[in-house]
C-alpha cells in the first residue's frame, strides 16, 4: 500500500531561523495538500500541488512537489512565533475516491 | 472563523450513553467527512459522504453511526463508546470533484472534543 513519511516529527527553532518539513512517498502521488493546525485548533488548508516539479509561494512559505511526484516540502523563511503549530501533508490515497490521508505531521515550536 | 460549524464543542459521556455530534456547512459542498484526531496525531478518516450517500467507511466500529440528513448537515451518532474513543472529532466539507480521484480542499470545523468516562 501507499506509504508516506513526514519528517521531522518535531522541530524547534529560534525566531528568525528557517524551517522545512518533508513528505516522502514510496509511490507516485496524484496530488498533495498541506495543512496547518495551531495548538488547540483545527487543520487549515494551505495549498494544493498537482504538477510535477511545481513550486508555489505564499509570503514566507514555499511549497514544492518533486519531479517524480513522490516527495514534497514546505519551507518557511525567517520563522515567526505565529508559525507555531503542526504542519501536515495530505494525499489522496488508494482507490477510494475522496479519501484524503494525512501524514504524521511536523510539530513546529518557535522560541522568541 | 470557520464556515463549518460543529456542535457541541465539548462532550462528556458515559459508556452507556447515546449522544450525537452535529456538523453544518452552507458553502454548497457536496462532500462531507468525519475525522478522528488523538493528541499529537494526524486526523484519521472515518467516513465520507458524497451527495448525501455514504461513500467511504474506514472500517469504523458500529458504535459510531453517521447520518447525512441533507447536503448541509452531517451527524455522528454515538452509542456504547469506550474510553479509548475519547478524541477530537473533526467534520470537514469539500467541493465534489466528480469522477476525479483528486480530493478537494477540505474545510474543517473547530471540532467536538469528546471524553468518554
Amino acid at each position: 500500500g501507499q506509504q508516506v513519511m513526514q519528517i521531522p516529527q518535531y522541530q524547534h527553532v529560534q525566531e528568525g531561523e528557517d524551517f522545512t518539513t518533508y513528505c516522502n512517498s514510496s509511490t507516485t502521488l496524484s496530488n498533495i495538500q498541506w495543512y496547518k493546525q495551531r495548538p488547540g485548533g483545527h487543520p487549515v488548508f494551505l495549498i494544493q500541488l498537482v504538477k510535477s516539479g511545481e513550486v508555489k509561494k505564499q509570503k514566507r512559505l514555499t511549497f514544492q512537489f518533486g519531479e517524480a511526484k513522490k516527495n514534497s516540502s514546505l519551507h518557511i523563511t525567517a520563522t515567526q512565533t505565529t508559525d507555531v503549530g503542526t504542519y501536515f501533508c495530505a494525499y489522496a490515497g488508494g482507490t477510494s475516491y475522496g479519501k484524503l490521508t494525512f501524514g504524521q505531521g511536523t510539530i513546529l515550536t518557535v522560541h522568541p | 472563523d470557520t464556515e463549518v460549524t460543529q456542535t457541541p464543542k465539548h462532550l462528556v459521556m458515559g459508556m452507556t450513553n447515546k449522544k450525537s455530534l452535529k456538523c453544518e456547512q452552507h458553502m454548497g459542498h457536496r462532500a462531507m467527512y468525519w475525522y478522528k484526531q488523538k493528541a499529537k496525531k494526524p486526523p484519521e478518516l472515518m467516513f465520507v459522504y458524497s451527495y448525501e450517500k455514504l461513500s467511504i467507511n474506514e472500517s469504523v466500529p458500529s458504535r459510531f453511526s453517521p447520518e447525512c440528513p441533507n447536503s448541509s448537515l452531517l451527524n455522528l451518532h454515538l452509542h456504547a463508546l469506550q474510553p479509548e474513543d475519547s478524541a477530537l472529532y473533526l467534520c470537514a466539507s469539500s467541493q465534489d470533484r466528480g469522477l476525479l480521484r483528486r480530493a478537494g480542499e477540505l474545510f474543517f470545523g473547530e471540532g467536538s472534543r469528546l471524553t468518554v468516562l
